[in-house]
């Protein structure tokens, strides 16, 4: 089985700062693992993922995340925040054994103050 | 690449009733899931289908809730008898087979409001 926890349900930043949100899985086997984004009355766009190899992994929009085995953490970080950026992220995990189903966390709302 | 659609974008209903919701994937991507999401959470997990098999029902389909995907493209969700608790957003999702590295791509959902 699998879970998801994304600390901070809302994270408020100013534009130009450094956007840090906090995932945390858990898997009985290696994970895949995804980040998405999501604006109001839309589905969800995938960002970035990490299924193997290099552990720090670059997406769309200046996104990027960092595996950590040991801490079981999958963080997504954007060293400037932008306007734009404000939405609700989602931080997934899909097990190798299990090609249908992802898990997702609750979701953390990014807020950029001008 | 025209994205995966969904229809209605919202319905509204009075409890009891039957609806159903379309979603069409992305032509090529043999796998279609179906997500629920409710207010402050994120997408839980209803059923997916490769093709026209549904391989995987969660727990929270209960026998109201109905998925088929008769000739392996477009999808239908019908709930049954509808309840105050399904109000929430409905997300269809598609993907080409080959692994979980295979990222899902997501419709915009259909909202669904029970009076």
């Amino acid at each position: 089985a699998q879970s998801v926890t994304q600390l901070g349900s809302h994270v408020s930043v100013s534009e130009g700062a450094l956007v840090l949100l906090r995932c945390n899985y858990s898997s009985s086997v290696p994970p895949y693992l995804f980040w998405y984004v999501q604006y109001p009355n839309q589905g969800l766009q995938l960002l970035l993922k990490y299924t193997t190899g290099a552990t720090l992994v670059k997406g769309i929009n200046g996104f990027e995340a960092e595996f950590k085995k040991s801490e079981t953490s999958f963080h997504l970080t954007k060293p400037s925040a932008h306007m734009s950026d404000a939405a609700e992220y989602f931080c997934a995990v899909r097990a190798n054994t299990n090609a249908g189903k992802s898990t997702f966390g609750d979701g953390t709302t990014l807020t950029v103050k001008p | 690449d025209t994205g995966v659609s969904q229809n209605p974008r919202h319905k509204i209903t009075k409890r009891g009733q039957n609806v159903t919701f379309r979603c069409d994937p992305i032509s090529e991507h043999n796998r279609l899931y179906w997500y629920r999401q409710t207010l402050g959470q994120g997408p839980e997990f209803l059923t997916y289908f490769q093709n026209e098999a549904q391989l995987e029902k969660s727990r929270l389909l209960s026998d109201r809730f109905s998925a088929e995907r008769p000739k392996g493209s477009f999808s239908t969700l019908e709930i049954q008898r509808t309840e105050q608790g399904d109000s929430a957003m409905y997300l269809c999702a598609s993907s080409l087979a080959g692994g979980p590295n295979q990222p899902q791509h997501f419709g915009d959902g259909t909202r669904l409001s029970i009076l």
